[in-house]
């Protein structure tokens, strides 16, 4: 099974509208870490915000935030008032228990278009 | 800047040829995990290094190895190469009991 599914390939939203960007993950572990990414076109994976399992509250970083729905093993980003500098492709990852840190898994990603 | 440096950042060789991708990863930190990307395959974990030692393995080739030294860099040998592994290689670093990692620009490989 895919430990992180991106369920949608493509997205476009209007400049100054908010966007979500969907992820769900599979692990059976209990503490485990849930990352966006950003990938501009020039290639560079950009970290955007971190969600731990154990965190009760939402993460938010400036424009982004993540909902956080354990149950469902959801993990969405939610970008607000959208730029034209956020076209760009967007990994979900998720990196497994443990203090010393194991490999993270990714999505196979979102392309997004902010149209002005 | 993600304070992890990867050179070079754009290679060219011919298939059969062996490449050496070197990654110095951020202050401190003493995991490096190497990926690669590819077109078809996204994102793929290869290996993992913990402070020297191998602490995980992914669908890393025979062909391909990887090691840390002692002041912390790595570095990932591609041998044989094929047209097929032509990609994006990324090293990133992380902190212990830390939780983002740090990725690098990126070593872009074309096999030709």
């Amino acid at each position: 099974a895919q430990k992180i599914t991106q369920t949608q390939p493509g997205m476009f939203v209007q400049e100054k509208e908010a966007v979500t960007l969907d992820c769900t993950y599979d692990t059976s572990d209990q503490s485990y870490g849930l990352f966006w990414y950003k990938q501009p076109s020039s290639g560079e994976m950009i970290f955007l915000i971190y969600q731990g399992s154990y965190d009760e509250q939402n993460a938010t970083e400036g424009r982004y935030s993540l909902n956080f729905q354990k149950a469902r093993k959801s993990a969405n980003l939610v970008i607000s008032a959208s730029q034209l500098g956020d076209s760009a492709m967007y990994f979900c990852a998720m990196r497994e228990g443990g203090r010393t840190g194991n490999q993270f898994y990714f999505g196979t990603g979102t392309s997004l278009t902010v149209i002005p | 800047d993600s304070g992890v440096t990867q050179t070079p950042k754009h290679l060219i060789t011919a298939t059969g040829q062996r490449v050496t991708l070197r990654c110095s990863p951020r202050s401190g930190d003493l995991s490096v995990y190497w990926y690669q990307q590819s077109l078809d395959q996204g994102l793929q974990f290869l290996i993992q290094y913990y402070n020297g030692e191998e602490r995980a393995k992914g669908n890393i080739l025979e062909r391909f190895s990887a090691q840390q030294f002692p002041d912390l860099h790595s570095e990932l040998n591609l041998s044989s190469l094929e047209l097929g592994d032509s990609a994006l290689y990324f090293c990133a670093s992380s902190v212990i009991g830390g939780t983002e990692a740090f990725f690098g620009q990126g070593t872009r490989l074309t096999v030709v």
